[in-house]
């Protein structure tokens, strides 16, 4: 089945720890996307990606680090930089920019 | 400032009636509107879209209307099913300059069919 695997679901982080939220897409997109959900807001963007070897900062981009070395996968690092890190992180990807983005189940992010 | 808005937080509907949720943006130069679904702890599910050359799009209990003048757009389900419980968010893009496909959400409604 083609989709989209975040991994884990729930992630605790220390202060002034990194810690990388995995993303994996098997559907053959070229663009993927990270955002960032709290309670009662929408998404917002972090940071997204339309090719390999390729990204642009998002609305929200303060803090995170990704990188996209394959087609398949878009890892968003949140530093220690990041002084609000607990959340509900999704990724996203789609065919392109007329296409809709198809998400994953989401990585839930709380600070020990 | 809040490009695209959900001014309703929740919607509460019996079931079989028409579930009409809505959706208002201020950003005339947004061409391509999309709805998710959203259960709690899950990832959005994309729902229907509707580009502005259109001003309505259906696929099965789904019909999403597109107001370009008033620049809103809504949501209607019909007839409404508790599964159907769910937030739902709209969502917009612009189709040209360099933040093409990304798309900006509102902040969601949260639906509740009542058996």
């Amino acid at each position: 089945d083609g989709g989209i695997t975040q991994s884990p679901k729930y992630l605790f982080r220390k202060e002034g720890q990194n810690v990388t939220l995995s993303c994996e897409q098997n559907l053959n997109h070229d663009a993927m996307y990270w955002y960032r959900q709290d309670p009662g807001q929408g998404l917002r963007l972090i940071y997204y990606s339309q090719i390999v070897n390729d990204f642009q900062k998002g609305d929200i981009a303060e803090g995170y680090s990704v990188s996209r070395e394959k087609k398949e996968s878009f890892p968003l690092t949140v530093t220690s930089a990041q002084k609000n890190p607990t959340a509900f992180y999704l990724c996203a990807s789609s065919l392109g920019p007329r296409k809709p983005q198809h998400f994953g189940d989401g990585t839930r992010l709380s600070i020990l | 400032d809040q490009q695209v808005k959900q001014n309703s937080p929740s919607l509460s509907v019996q079931e079989g009636r028409i579930s009409i949720l809505n959706c208002d943006y201020t950003n005339s130069m947004f061409d391509y509107f999309l709805w998710y679904k959203k259960y709690p702890a899950e990832g959005p599910t994309f729902l229907i879209s509707i580009s502005s050359i259109k001003d309505k799009n259906e696929d099965g209990r789904f019909t999403v209307f597109l107001n370009k003048s008033a620049k809103h757009l809504s949501l209607h389900i019909v007839p409404s099913q508790p599964g159907d419980s769910a937030v739902y968010f709209c969502a917009a893009s612009l189709l040209y300059g360099g933040s093409q496909g990304n798309l900006i959400f509102g902040k969601g409604t949260k639906l509740s069919v009542k058996p």
